[in-house]
C-alpha cells in the first residue's frame, strides 16, 4: 500500500531550528514535496526533492534519502509566522502528476 | 502569478441536494486536481484530469463526478450529498512538477 507518516503536533520557540521528518511508503516516486498550510489558507509550495541530497531555499531546507524513504524538512531562525502545517507529499510514478499527502505537522512557534 | 480560484469559499447544503464545485486556472496548465482535507487525514485526492474532457478517480472518487469541457475549468459534482461530505475541497493545477492549490470551499452538508 501506500502510506506516508509525519508528526501529527511540534512546537518550537522563535529563532530556533526545527526538523520536521517524514518517511514514505510508495509504490514508485517521483518525487517528495513540502508544503505549508496556515489555517483557512491554501498549501503553498515550498520545496521538491527528487535527487538524494539537502536543497537549501533560503531559512528552510529539505532533505530526502530515497534508499530509506526519508525526507525532513529544516526550519531555522523560526519566526511567529511559522506557525502552520506543514504538508509533505509524494508523487506517483508517471507523468500525471498525482500526489500522495501525509496528514500534515501542525507547528506551533511560541515566543 | 498563476491564479487558481474556486466558485465558493463557504457552501451549506442539504442532504441529497446535487452540489457544484468550481475551480478555474488561468495559466493554461493541462493538468487539475480535487482534494478534499479533513483533520488527521490530510488531502486526499477524489478525481484529476490530465487534459480537457480526460478524467481517472483518485484515491477516493465514490459519491463524486468531475466535468472538464474546457481547459481552464474543472467542475466537481457531488450527485447526491451526504453529511460525511462535509469537507474541505481544494482544487489544484501543475504546472511542471509544482501544483498551485485555490483557496479552498468548505462545504457543509446538513
Amino acid at each position: 500500500g501506500q502510506n506516508i507518516d509525519q508528526p501529527t503536533e511540534m512546537t518550537a520557540t522563535e529563532g530556533a531550528i526545527v526538523q520536521i521528518n517524514c518517511t514514505y511508503q510508495t509504490s514508485g516516486f517521483n518525487g517528495l514535496f513540502w508544503y505549508q498550510q496556515h489555517a483557512g489558507e491554501a498549501p503553498t509550495f515550498l520545496s521538491y526533492n527528487v535527487l538524494d541530497g539537502l536543497e537549501e531555499k533560503g531559512r528552510f531546507s529539505s532533505f530526502l534519502s530515497r534508499s530509506k524513504g526519508y525526507s525532513y524538512l529544516l526550519l531555522k531562525e523560526l519566526q511567529m509566522k511559522d506557525s502552520a502545517s506543514y504538508l509533505c507529499a509524494v508523487s506517483a510514478a508517471g507523468n500525471t502528476g498525482k500526489l500522495i499527502f501525509g496528514q500534515g505537522t501542525t507547528l506551533q512557534v511560541k515566543p | 502569478d498563476v491564479k487558481v480560484t474556486q466558485s465558493s469559499r463557504y457552501l451549506v447544503k442539504r442532504t441529497g441536494e446535487k452540489v457544484f464545485l468550481e475551480c478555474v486556472q488561468d495559466m493554461d496548465h493541462e493538468n487539475m486536481f480535487w482534494y478534499r482535507q479533513d483533520p488527521g487525514l490530510g488531502l486526499r485526492l477524489i478525481y484529476f484530469s490530465y487534459d480537457v474532457k480526460m478524467k481517472e478517480k483518485g484515491d477516493i472518487p465514490e459519491g463524486y463526478s468531475v466535468s472538464r469541457e474546457k481547459k481552464e475549468r474543472f467542475s466537481l459534482i457531488l450527485e447526491s450529498a451526504s453529511t460525511n461530505q462535509t469537507s474541505m475541497y481544494l482544487c489544484a493545477s501543475r504546472r511542471g512538477h509544482e501544483q498551485f492549490f485555490g483557496p479552498g470551499t468548505r462545504l457543509t452538508v446538513l
